[in-house]
């Protein structure tokens, strides 16, 4: 059980064009989603959090106008990157959890690595 | 604000040997713990959990303790495989904060 999948698993796109990414729970109603974001040798850094049917909450130096994120179902959140440019090249991983908690268990997706020529 | 640091860095050991990764945290009011790998270009899969309420919990070749009051956690791996060959984060939850990950340790088994 707790399965979280992520479509697509990666994507090469222009400069300047926009890549929606989407984060899916299978067999759990996700109630908080979670984006986070690595850079190579790096950890990951949480980017933002979303609870189903209300506005994410960012990180502080993440720009919530570049990357847009929509939670309209228990089940699924999707990462709009706008306007992608290479330094947007990455590895994006969302984490979904059934409750607000935070003590509640994360389950990870398997990421999706983004190239930008 | 929570920060995670986890030492050393890089390990590279021979078969057989084993050993301690260190993670340790500046809030010691955590609520969970957990370790997990990732292998190279790939996500994470998790390893262990320990609740705040535990003290260590083990799986197979992989014991991880939890020392709420000096801030610390190890991840014991006995008998390395070169298969063991990755990177292992530690991640904690805390106050108001979701997952917070330490920088890893990349995890060398020399065959």
């Amino acid at each position: 059980g707790a399965v979280v999948s992520q479509h697509p698993s990666w994507v090469i796109c222009k400069s300047g064009t926009s890549v929606k990414i989407e984060c899916r729970s299978l067999d759990f109603q996700a109630t908080t989603m979670f984006w986070y974001r690595q850079f190579p040798k790096q950890s990951l850094m949480l980017m933002a959090t979303s609870n189903e049917g209300s506005k994410a909450t960012y990180e502080q130096g993440v720009e919530k106008d570049k990357f847009l994120i929509n939670h309209a179902s228990l089940t699924l959140s999707t990462l709009t990157v706008t306007s992608a440019h290479p330094e947007d090249s990455s590895f994006y991983i969302c984490s979904a959890r059934p409750g607000l908690a935070h003590r509640e268990t994360q389950y990870f997706g398997p990421g999706t690595r983004l190239l930008v020529l | 604000k929570q920060e995670v640091t986890q030492i050393p860095a890089a390990l590279s050991v021979p078969e057989g040997e084993n050993l301690v990764l260190n993670c340790s945290f500046t809030d010691s009011a955590i609520y969970n713990l957990q370790w997990f790998r990732q292998d190279p270009g790939k996500g994470l899969t998790s390893l262990l959990l320990i609740q705040s309420s535990q003290r260590e919990q083990t799986s197979g070749r992989l014991n991880a303790s939890l020392d709420k009051s000096s801030g610390r956690s190890t991840l014991y791996i006995a008998a390395s495989q070169p298969g063991d060959s990755a990177t292992y984060l530690c991640a904690l939850t805390s106050g108001n904060t979701p997952l917070v990950f330490g920088k890893g340790t990349r995890l060398s088994v020399i065959a």
